[in-house]
């Protein structure tokens, strides 16, 4: 398995573009996660889904932020309009959840700029 | 919010020096679960121990879990240069619908 793909690796935007994150998780998987890394908060969890249905969207910080995951195949996180205080690098996390296989899965992570 | 604080932010250490991190964290857990992150990359899972366990290895490295004083440690031996990383604890909470909660991470340099 090529493990969970994200796509664009790195977007430079200007304020009040609208972004787009893609997200691929690894097949099979049930759960996935949508996580923002800057130095200031660390590693904020945005959203998650479970078999494609959201669970928890309190993270997302507002509502210039979305997520859908249309299937089990491909998640999105929409900014619009983005803002330079956006800047950071989000990750796309999954994993099947089992006991005995409850570790997540990351994606190399999309660093975005908005200048 | 962060459910896991790392201590310390940084530690710098010389190649062969035993590394340790410590956690704490907040509320019951299922599991705790510490992850690697090299710089510009995504995180990599390294260990995962349960709430009714206490102590556990993995080649060089032993994660213990202390349940009393919410507390976890990692502690990494014999370390390279290329365990230079950020390394995070991350907390399987009781009652939080399967979601990871990070803590901040701590930075380990280590030096040849």
């Amino acid at each position: 398995d090529a493990g969970v793909i994200q796509s664009p690796r790195h977007e430079v935007t200007e304020m009040g573009q609208e972004v787009t994150l893609r997200c691929k998780p690894i097949s099979g998987h049930d759960y996935l996660f949508w996580y923002r890394q800057t130095m200031m908060r660390g590693l904020e969890l945005l959203i998650y889904f479970n078999n494609n249905v959201p669970i928890d969207d309190s993270g997302m910080p507002e509502d210039r932020f979305s997520a859908k995951m249309p299937n089990a195949s491909f998640s999105t996180l929409k900014i619009q309009p983005s803002e330079p205080r956006d800047s950071a690098v989000y990750f796309c996390a999954s994993r099947y959840y089992r006991v005995g296989r409850e570790k997540l899965f990351f994606g190399s992570g999309t660093q975005l700029s908005v200048l | 919010s962060q459910q896991g604080e790392e201590d310390p932010q940084a530690l710098s250490i010389q190649e062969g020096e035993n590394a340790t991190m410590n956690c704490s964290y907040k509320t019951s857990i299922n599991n705790l679960q510490w992850y690697r992150q090299n710089s510009g990359r995504g995180l990599v899972h390294l260990i995962l121990i349960r709430s009714n366990e206490r102590e556990k290895h993995s080649g060089r490295l032993r994660v213990t879990l202390d349940t009393s004083k919410k507390s976890s440690s990692l502690l990494i031996t014999a370390s390279r240069a290329a365990d230079t990383a950020s390394y995070f604890c991350a907390t399987d909470e009781n009652n939080a619908g399967n979601m990871l909660t990070f803590g901040g991470g701590t930075r380990l340099m280590v030096k040849p």
